[in-house]
């Protein structure tokens, strides 16, 4: 399965500001997804990260607040815009390959909105 | 670093045991299924999958035990260490590849 690498690892943000997530994968998928998990909790699927076109976002996540860009099949970015403590969370890249197999996780990115 | 799962229910069980992890899923349409462990300050590590044409799948120590009827999926761990001391998250296939998890296990394994 493939090897995703993520940055930044953690961020300390004020409110207000942006941060903008990076995803870069070693080989090629088929899929890109962003999840969030907040302190304590499971994860949740923010959005789908579609090559070359806009993303496929989830009941509760907009673009306007998760801005989604994926130029090409090894390569995706999330920005977390207008930050609120509430943004405050991990934010997890995730790649699958064809047929719903190697589904594989990032580090993630710790953000603390101060 | 923060440690996940602070709120999610906690399983304990003694070096040696054997852990049984239980997930209840949604979908009854769900067609794949994977079980993850999470470290903290890590991102969720895969550690086995089952498809529903299935009903049970073994791994290196690892189990998982797939129930359609009742919309249930279980992994058990044998020989429990305690390098398995993590969250466990059960996760499906929901359609379009996309991955609905569950509300996650604290394992806690004691020497």
């Amino acid at each position: 399965s493939a090897v995703i690498s993520q940055k930044p690892s953690r961020d300390i943000c004020q409110r207000g500001t942006s941060l903008t997530i990076q995803c870069q994968v070693d080989s090629q998928v088929t899929m890109m997804f962003w999840y969030r998990q907040q302190p304590g909790q499971s994860l949740t699927l923010i959005a789908t990260a579609n090559q070359g076109s806009e993303a496929t976002y989830e009941s509760g996540f907009v673009i306007d607040k998760f801005p989604i860009s994926r130029p090409n099949l090894t390569f995706s970015t999330l920005t977390v815009s207008n930050l609120s403590p509430e943004d405050s969370s991990i934010y997890l890249c995730s790649g699958a390959g064809d047929l719903n197999y190697g589904y594989t996780f990032g580090s993630g990115t710790r953000l603390t909105v101060v | 670093g923060e440690s996940v799962g602070l709120h999610l229910p906690t399983l304990s069980v003694q070096e040696g045991d054997n852990s049984i992890i239980n997930c209840a899923y949604s979908n009854s349409a769900s067609d794949y299924f994977i079980w993850y462990k999470q470290e903290s300050g890590k991102g969720p590590q895969f550690i086995i999958d089952i498809r529903s044409n299935m009903d049970k799948r073994q791994g290196q120590r690892v189990t998982v035990l797939l129930n359609k009827t009742v919309k249930h999926l279980s992994l058990q761990i044998a020989a429990t260490q305690p390098g398995d001391s993590a969250v466990y998250f059960c996760a499906e296939n929901t359609g379009f590849q996309k991955l609905v998890f569950g509300t996650g296990t604290r394992l806690l394994v004691s020497p």
